[in-house]
């Protein structure tokens, strides 16, 4: 069974400049939740979808915004990139809506993004 | 806010002992807890996971102990490998929603 995948692994951005992530879960996951991770900042949780409907929402500013599909795909997307959006953007998908069951999120390898 | 703590520290371990990982939480309304370790490269993956109805649960190689009068949470890796060497998480679910609230991770270093 294939994992969760995301694309692009790498990408480099500038400032000002708008940034489009995909995650693939892992076949029959209906849930894809996105986080970003700093260096010294643990994981931060940025938004759940569940059946094409975003069900949670981080902490973030309206420039991080990302949409689900039919297929349980989903993007995020970043507008405006500031330098501070550097990050590794992580996907992670789960058979059932959030945590309150088994807990396991199944992570992708993530984007790394460095804006300049 | 809800936060849970963990210091960023990098932790030593002669191979072959045992390993303890600490975790502080805020927040007493949690109701379940998760440990993930990630390698470098990767992303995170699921070790063991805790609730609040519990005091201490078991693994293969691993044991996750609750002290919820303190809010602590720690994980304990029995003969430590090579293959143990990885950042750390630990993680809380409040219960209010479906996020869970994740600490800033722990190096975990092996020493041959």
């Amino acid at each position: 069974k294939a994992g969760v995948t995301q694309t692009p692994r790498y990408l480099i951005k500038t400032r000002g400049q708008q940034v489009t992530l995909s995650c693939s879960p892992i076949s029959g996951h209906r849930s894809v939740s996105w986080y970003q991770q700093t260096p010294g900042q643990g994981l931060q949780f940025l938004f759940e979808y569940f059946s094409e409907t975003q069900r949670n929402k981080g902490n973030f500013p309206g420039r991080f915004s990302g949409r689900q599909f039919s297929n349980s795909r989903s993007e995020m997307n970043v507008s405006t990139l500031e330098l501070g959006d550097s990050a590794l953007y992580l996907c992670a998908s789960s058979p059932v809506r959030g945590v309150t069951n088994t807990g396991e999120l199944f992570f992708g390898e993530g984007s790394r993004l460095t804006v300049l | 806010g809800e936060s849970v703590g963990l210091h960023l520290p990098t932790l030593s371990v002669q191979e072959g002992d045992n390993s303890i990982i600490n975790c502080a939480y805020s927040n007493s309304a949690s109701d379940y807890f998760i440990w993930y370790k990630q390698e470098s490269g990767k992303g995170p993956q699921f070790i063991i996971d805790i609730r609040s109805n519990m005091d201490k649960r078991q693994g293969q190689r691993v044991t996750v102990l609750l002290n919820k009068t303190v809010k602590h949470l720690s994980l304990q890796i029995a003969a430590t490998q090579p293959g143990d060497s990885a950042v750390y998480f630990c993680a809380e679910n409040t219960g209010s929603n479906y996020q869970l609230i994740w600490g800033a991770g722990t190096k975990l270093i092996i020493k041959p």
